[in-house]
């Protein structure tokens, strides 16, 4: 079966703090896929990252960072220097590789709270 | 990237009236679509998987004859929420993939949130 979990609840930071969202899946899968995703007060979903299984690449996007590690089943997710705008909820999500396309299945989120 | 809509953003009904929500591909034709919901503070929980022109398939404890989904066309999709309850207050998200689209992209409306009264 698959899942994802998302440890951490809720995490507060002070502004320009770096703060790392863990994510740990499991799937009998070769070929997934892994995602975040942002979720601000308004509800709409801003995607942020999608890596496949096959590529273990870190992966550097401005303050943005993602360390995929299969040997551990982690795709952990690290704010640099946050802002009070990073403020929201984060969510893993995984799915199959499947040519018809398959549902994602999220994490139960971490809600990461920014103060200045 | 693609783009998905969904209508309305917001929708206040009272308790045992029908609410229909639409989700469209707006640059893009969706074979498949996905109805997820999400209550306050929960997670996104997969309700159902429609595929154009054939029935969708819902996921274990979700009522097919309360939460009617439609996908008549590669351009829209529509969930019927039938004599809805306070209880199916939620926020319902779709997202679609769709033909020309990438490996497993997906592309996720805005959400519909509804409150039952």
């Amino acid at each position: 079966a698959q899942k994802v979990t998302q440890a951490q609840t809720e995490i507060s930071v002070v502004e320009k703090e770096d703060v790392t969202l863990d994510c740990v899946y499991e799937t009998r899968d070769t070929t997934y896929y892994l995602f975040w995703y942002k979720q601000p007060p308004s509800g709409e979903l801003v995607f942020l990252i999608r890596r496949n299984s096959f590529d273990e690449q870190n992966e550097i996007s401005g303050r943005y960072s993602w360390n995929f590690q299969k040997s551990t089943s982690s795709f952990n997710f690290t704010i640099t220097a946050s802002q009070v705008v990073d403020s929201a909820v984060y969510f893993c999500a995984l799915s199959e590789a499947d040519q018809a396309g398959t549902a994602l299945i999220f994490g139960k989120g971490t809600t990461l709270s920014v103060s200045s | 990237g693609a783009v998905v809509s969904q209508h309305p953003s917001r929708v206040i009904c009272k308790s045992g009236t029908s609410v229909k929500i639409e989700c469209r591909s707006l640059d893009f034709q969706a074979t498949t679509m996905f109805w997820y919901r999400q209550f306050p503070k929960q997670s996104l929980m997969l309700m159902a998987t429609s595929n154009e022109g054939s029935k969708a398939t819902y996921e274990q404890g979700v009522e097919k004859d309360k939460f009617l989904i439609n996908h008549a066309s590669l351009t829209l999709s529509t969930l019927t929420v039938t004599s809805a309850h306070p209880e199916d207050s939620s926020f319902y998200i779709c997202s679609s993939r769709g033909l020309g689209t990438g490996d497993n992209e997906q592309f996720f409306g805005p959400g519909t949130r509804l409150t039952v009264l």
